[in-house]
């Protein structure tokens, strides 16, 4: 079982302030890290499949970074919004998804 | 877009009693998988299944659990005598390779009583 982290566990935000977050993995062996944006009763939405050292990609206000060689990645929220509440989830890609236990983001208005 | 879609979204059936989870993967997607989350805790991967066989199962998907792609569209998940500690949230999910994005479906809320 590969142990895959994410801290913190939960944190709100003031509406319009940025934020960041982390995912640490295994850093031997990297095939690719997912990003999933998790509502309650709707089905994980995929944000992103991170595969290179030092990739950076974006949607909208919302972007993550990758190192592979010390094992994280970052999640950013730049002007939180209340439709950014959420539990995000980071899952490592070895040909299955080992899950973080995720990060519950509330903005609050 | 295309979605995965599941049914039921929520059963309750009794300790012992056959349950089957139906998912409909995304129409030109190759591989399928099945995860699933107790109440509280992660999100963990039971089985993944690619060309008509599994490819690869967790220690969780024990011969209690068996994976079926009876046709050309749905994908189902068999627990053959539930136990309570089966009861969990079930998500489906397909992807067009092993390395591209996972979609997953809304979940099938398991609740053995």
């Amino acid at each position: 079982i590969l142990n895959v982290e994410q801290s913190p566990q939960s944190l709100h935000v003031q509406e319009g302030d940025s934020t960041n977050f982390t995912c640490s993995f295994p850093s031997s062996n990297f095939y690719a890290l997912h990003w999933y944006r998790w509502e309650t009763a709707k089905s994980p939405e995929a944000l992103f499949v991170m595969t290179l050292n030092g990739d950076e990609k974006k949607k909208g206000r919302i972007s993550a970074t990758l190192n592979t060689k010390e094992g994280y990645s970052y999640l950013y929220i730049k002007g939180s919004q209340p439709e950014d509440s959420a539990t995000y989830l980071c899952a490592f890609n070895d040909y299955k998804l080992s899950f973080g236990a995720g990060t519950t983001v509330t903005v609050r208005a | 877009e295309p979605e995965v879609t599941q049914t039921p979204s929520h059963q309750v059936t009794q300790m012992g009693q056959e349950v089957i989870l139906r998912c409909v993967p995304i129409s030109n997607h190759l591989y399928f998988y099945w995860y699933r989350q107790i109440l509280g805790q992660k999100v963990e991967f039971l089985v993944s299944f690619y060309n008509n066989e599994i490819s690869e199962k967790s220690e969780i998907f024990d011969d209690q659990f068996s994976v079926e792609r009876p046709d050309g569209s749905n994908f189902t998940l068999k627990i053959r005598s539930t136990k309570l500690e089966d009861s969990a949230m079930y998500f489906c999910a397909s992807s067009r390779d092993s390395g591209n994005t996972i979609y997953f479906g809304e979940g099938s809320w398991l609740t053995v009583v």
